[in-house]
């Protein structure tokens, strides 16, 4: 079965440090990675995808991250973190099984706090 | 080109009674999906519509929960007899194809639920 893990349920960080929020993966095929932001009372942003193309996946809002199938990891960072960025952080993997649509399977989601 | 629209933002019942959460896709999009989302955790898939049609309602409980996408008109969840369990926020999703996992789906701000 598909799961996805993410190791930090909160991240406290001050204003212009750097980001890591980390993100395990567990699948059988190469799958398809999300990572989503939800700021609150607000919608499901898409910061990034990865689809098996290059391994390092530039988002928006200066976010990216690295796909490394020997570490089963998906980690989102970011070199220099804004007041704009405190949220809620989901990693995602599309279940490869759903027959070819987007059945989402959603980390627990890590709540970025970001402090001046 | 408006986004995925769900109205209400916000509903309270009393236990015992129906809830109705609609969802408006992106124009042009005919594909819609449910996810349901409790306190503190993440996404949870529910239901995959399209328009006349459901397709995929693994995720949905047996009882007292159903789904719907008219041909004319936004797509509803419906939810008899609600119980405290029932409070959570409930997101809409859209798509224009099913036809590739990584097609990006659009989030709706979300309905949240409060069961009293």
């Amino acid at each position: 079965a598909q799961s996805v893990t993410q190791l930090d349920s909160h991240v406290s960080v001050s204003e212009g440090t750097p980001v890591l929020l980390r993100c395990n993966y567990s699948s059988s095929y190469s799958p398809s990675l999300f990572w989503y932001v939800q700021h609150p009372n607000k919608g499901l942003q898409l910061l990034l995808k990865y689809t098996s193309a290059a391994t390092l996946v530039k988002g928006i809002n200066g976010f990216e991250a690295e796909f490394k199938k020997s570490e089963t990891s998906f980690h989102l960072t970011k070199p220099s973190a804004h007041m704009s960025d405190a949220a809620e952080y989901f990693c995602v993997v599309s279940d490869p099984f759903s027959g070819g649509y987007n059945k989402l399977i959603f980390g627990a989601g890590t709540r970025l706090a970001v402090h001046p | 080109n408006a986004g995925v629209m769900q109205n209400p933002r916000h509903l309270v019942r009393r236990r015992g009674q129906e809830a109705r959460l609609r969802c408006s896709p992106m124009k042009g999009h005919s594909h819609v999906y449910w996810y349901r989302q409790l306190p503190e955790e993440g996404l949870k898939f529910m239901v995959y519509l399209q328009k006349e049609n459901i397709i995929d309602e693994s995720g949905m409980p047996k009882e007292r929960f159903s789904a719907e996408f008219p041909k004319e008109g936004p797509s509803i969840l419906r939810i008899q007899q609600v119980v405290r369990g029932d409070s959570a926020a409930y997101f809409c999703a859209s798509s224009p194809r099913k036809d590739r996992v990584n097609t990006e789906a659009f989030f709706g701000q979300g309905t949240r639920l409060t069961v009293v």
